[in-house]
């Protein structure tokens, strides 16, 4: 079974501090996102990757900077945390447009 | 990506197929049609995806209308851990030169009833 593992379930942080939500995936895929989730809003598009060292923005970049260092591995980095960055944060691969794997989530809270 | 329609929330019986409609009447000849639940809590979960041929996996079916402008899910035989709300999505096919993510919109929140 393909699985993508967030490193945290829940997380609280306090406002101003460097965030980092870590992705990894165990299927070799190439394409990788981060969406965040907030009721009323469904999901939205925060960054994207299609390869190693690549990253594109997604519907709402302000405030977050990603990294991929290795294919398996997207972190998603909240360079000083906010309120309105309280939120589900969820990390998903695919291999093509078919199909894409989500994790469990991060629940975060910023205070 | 084409818009879809779908109502917000729905009820059915376990043990009985619960069908999910969706209204895609803008769809364009080669975007499919994709179905993904999210459970509460959880991240979302991919179901099944078509272009215009029926489709059944284990999870679910889904019939496509001829004129593709609509489309249902149907679960055969709802449990209780069938509620979640359910996501209906069209695109188009993989081209290359990088992915892009998917679109959701609200979903239709099923529930199942014991």
């Amino acid at each position: 079974d393909v699985k993508v593992t967030q490193s945290s379930r829940y997380l609280v942080k306090r406002t101003g501090e460097k965030v980092f939500l870590e992705c990894v995936q165990d299927m070799d895929h190439e394409n990788m996102f981060w969406y965040r989730q907030d009721p009323g809003l469904g999901l939205r598009l925060i960054y994207f990757s299609y390869d190693v060292k690549m990253k594109e923005k997604g519907d709402i970049p302000e405030g977050y900077s990603v990294s991929r260092e290795k294919k398996e591995r997207f972190s998603l980095i909240l360079e000083s945390a906010s309120t309105n960055q309280t939120s589900m944060y969820l990390c998903a691969s695919s291999l093509n447009r078919a199909e894409a794997f989500f994790g469990q989530g991060t629940r975060l809270t910023v205070v | 990506d084409a818009k879809t329609t779908q109502p917000t929330s729905m009820d059915c019986a376990e043990g009985r197929a619960a069908n999910l409609p969706c209204n895609h009447s803008t769809i364009s000849g080669n975007e499919y049609v994709y179905w993904y639940r999210q459970i509460h809590s959880q991240g979302p979960q991919y179901i099944i995806h078509g272009l215009k041929n029926n489709e059944t996996n284990e999870m679910a079916s889904l019939i496509i209308t001829e004129d593709r402008k609509s489309s249902t899910l149907i679960l055969p035989h709802a449990t209780l851990r069938d509620t979640a709300v359910y996501y209906c999505i069209v695109r188009a096919p993989y081209s290359g030169g990088g992915a892009d993510g998917l679109t959701f919109g609200k979903g239709t929140h099923l529930i199942i009833q014991p």
